[in-house]
């Protein structure tokens, strides 16, 4: 398996530009999480899915943001108008629901919102 | 929705020396510690895990001290190397439901 696919890798924008990152868990896996990286606040969950559905949004920073899991295999996270504050290193990561099972995560996306 | 303090921020090490680093947590209800390896450019791994019915597990280098009084866990690097140079996280987990909270982060760099 590839891992966790993550695209675009980079992405810089405009302010008030829609932008789009997505996500391709590893086949088979149960559970898909969109994080949020930066300096100042590490790691930060943003929402997760089970079986496609969405469990938990409590980490959306606002409405601005939105995610989505038509299928086993893809997830989006929209950011629509984006703002400077939202520059940042995005992650998707997956797991296998059950027992206690790491966490494989996608390489990031960089975004930048100038 | 901070709920895992973790620091140093930062640490520098001498290659061969011990690096380590503190978590703290305030929720009862996780029950599972990981901590995750993240090299520059790339996504976080997981390095080593912990579950709270033992007080210490030890992989290689690597171990996890925790105490469940205290709400607290470390990681010690022996012999840090060169190569243990990354930025580290703990996390924890409920088992309830698959989440992971991280704390905030560690960058390690072992010199030589």
């Amino acid at each position: 398996d590839a891992g966790v696919i993550q695209s675009p890798r980079h992405e810089v924008t405009e302010m008030g530009q829609e932008v789009t990152l997505r996500c391709k868990p590893i086949s088979g896996h149960n559970s898909l999480f969109w994080y949020r990286q930066t300096m100042m606040r590490g790691l930060e969950l943003l929402i997760y899915f089970n079986n496609n559905v969405p469990i938990d949004d409590s980490g959306m920073p606002e409405d601005r943001f939105s995610a989505k899991m038509p299928n086993a295999s893809f997830s989006t996270l929209k950011i629509q108008p984006s703002e400077p504050r939202d520059s940042a290193v995005y992650f998707c990561a997956s797991t296998a629901t059950g027992e206690w099972t790491e966490a494989f995560f996608g390489q990031g996306t960089r975004l930048t919102v100038v | 929705q901070q709920q895992v303090k973790q620091s140093p921020q930062s640490l520098i090490v001498q290659k061969g020396g011990i690096s380590i680093i503190n978590c703290a947590y305030e929720n009862t209800a996780f029950d599972y510690f990981p901590w995750y390896q993240q090299f520059p450019g790339k996504g976080p791994a997981l390095l080593i895990a912990i579950r709270p019915d033992v007080s210490e597990k030890k992989e290689g280098r690597f171990t996890i001290s925790f105490n469940k009084s205290a709400k607290q866990f470390s990681l010690h690097i022996m012999d840090s190397q060169p190569g243990d140079s990354a930025t580290y996280f703990c996390a924890a987990g409920n088992g309830d439901t698959d989440k992971l909270i991280f704390g905030t982060g560690t960058r390690l760099q072992v010199f030589p």
